[in-house]
Order: C-alpha cells, then structure tokens, then sequence
C-alpha cells in the first residue's frame, strides 16, 4: 500500500515550458487535491476532484490545468510555465473523515 | 472570510516538557479542526481531528482541545522528545465543501536536549 506517490519529485523548467505533475493515490479515494506551499503562505489549493471526470477550482487555480481521467490519478498541468509558479507541490486525497494523505511532493523551480 | 491563524512561527522547549501550540479562527466555527505534522522535504501527515462538539481528543502523547468561546484549538504534546521537532500545521475542514481544507502557516517546533 504506498499511499499517495508523486512524480517527478524535482523540475526545472525555463519560463514559457509546460510540464505535467502526476499524481497516484492507491486507497481509493474520491476526493484529490492539488497545493502548493511557499514559505510564509502555507498550503494553498489550486484545484481538486470530487471523483472521476470531474475537477473544480481551488483557491489560486490560474496558470493551471488538471484532469482525473481516471479515479486513482489526478494530473496537474502547467502550460506556461512562469517564475511565480516557483514552488512545492502536493497532491493529496481525502479518507472519510475528511483527514487528507498527502504525497511527498515535487519541488518545481521556473528559471 | 474565514481564516485559521497560527501565531507563533517558531516554539522551541526543552525535552520532556510539554509544547502547546495554538491555532486561532476568526468567524464561524469549523466542523472540524485537524493537526498535522510536516517534517522538513515531506508532505504533512495527519495526527487527530476535534469535531467542533468536542472539547477535547487524546492520541498517545497527543492531545488536542476545541473553545468554540475563544476561537481556538491547543495542540499539546507532552513528554516532548526532539523527534518530536517538526512544523505542526492546523487545518480547518468545512463541512459541505468537498472535505476541502484550509490550512495555518505552521510552527515550527525544536525540542532541544
């Protein structure tokens, strides 16, 4: 049972590059998330699922994209990449109680 | 809006001592406040829930309260040991919204030796 893994869990990527973080969860949640950490801000949500085919918008949803073709992966898209987007990303998913399992994240620099 | 505070940005004690650390609310009153723990290059892990008609969860060394009155949960963690030295992060869960949850800054707890 690995939980929830992430990949790749470092990028570089230059200014105007796309990439796309993958997330796996093997617990069979429904209910996925995307964050993003940066000192002094805390975790902060970009988008997240409810289940299958369905994706909503966080709370700094701009400059990304996400989908959840199938229930145990949740993708998170960068279509052009911008330094602001410099940051630590975790993927997460929620058990009954609402209590979320995070992933180890994957540390992105935009040059 | 709703926004979940946590003052201090750094704790540091001595081992064996008792760390509180606090998380703060402002307006209503959460379903549920959750504490998680994120050592340095991690994602966070969850400790404990209280639900908002709690006033108080244990877990081991763990112990968590809820004041609706203040607007705030304590964090306790007695007979501190320095694997205990980790950020403590508070998160509020609404319920209604996707389990969505909103986290505090952190602390940054050290027990020293």
């Amino acid at each position: 049972n690995a939980g929830v893994t992430q990949t790749p869990k470092f990028r570089v990527l230059k200014t105007g590059q796309s990439m796309t973080l993958l997330c796996a969860q093997d617990m069979n949640h429904e209910y996925m998330y995307w964050y993003r950490q940066d000192p002094g801000m805390g975790l902060r949500l970009i988008h997240y699922s409810v289940g299958e085919g369905t994706t909503a918008k966080g709370e700094v949803p701009d400059g990304y994209n996400v989908s959840r073709l199938k229930k145990q992966n949740f993708l998170l898209g960068l279509e052009s990449a911008a330094p602001s987007q410099t940051s630590v990303y975790f993927c997460a998913s929620s058990g009954e109680m609402g209590e979320q399992y995070f992933g180890p994240g994957t540390r992105l620099t935009v040059t | 809006s709703q926004k979940i505070e946590q003052n201090s940005e750094a704790l540091n004690i001595q081992e064996g001592k008792t760390a509180t650390l606090t998380c703060n609310y402002t307006n209503y009153s959460p379903a549920y406040l959750q504490w998680y723990r994120q050592d340095p290059g991690r994602g966070p892990v969850f400790l404990l829930l209280i639900r908002e008609n709690e006033k108080e969860k244990r877990k081991e060394r763990l112990k968590v309260t809820f004041d609706t009155t203040l607007k705030q949960s304590l964090f306790h963690i007695t007979a501190s040991q320095p694997a205990d030295s980790a950020t403590y992060l508070c998160a509020q869960l609404n319920t209604g919204t996707a389990s969505k949850l909103t986290f505090g800054t952190g602390t940054r707890l050290q027990v020293t030796l």
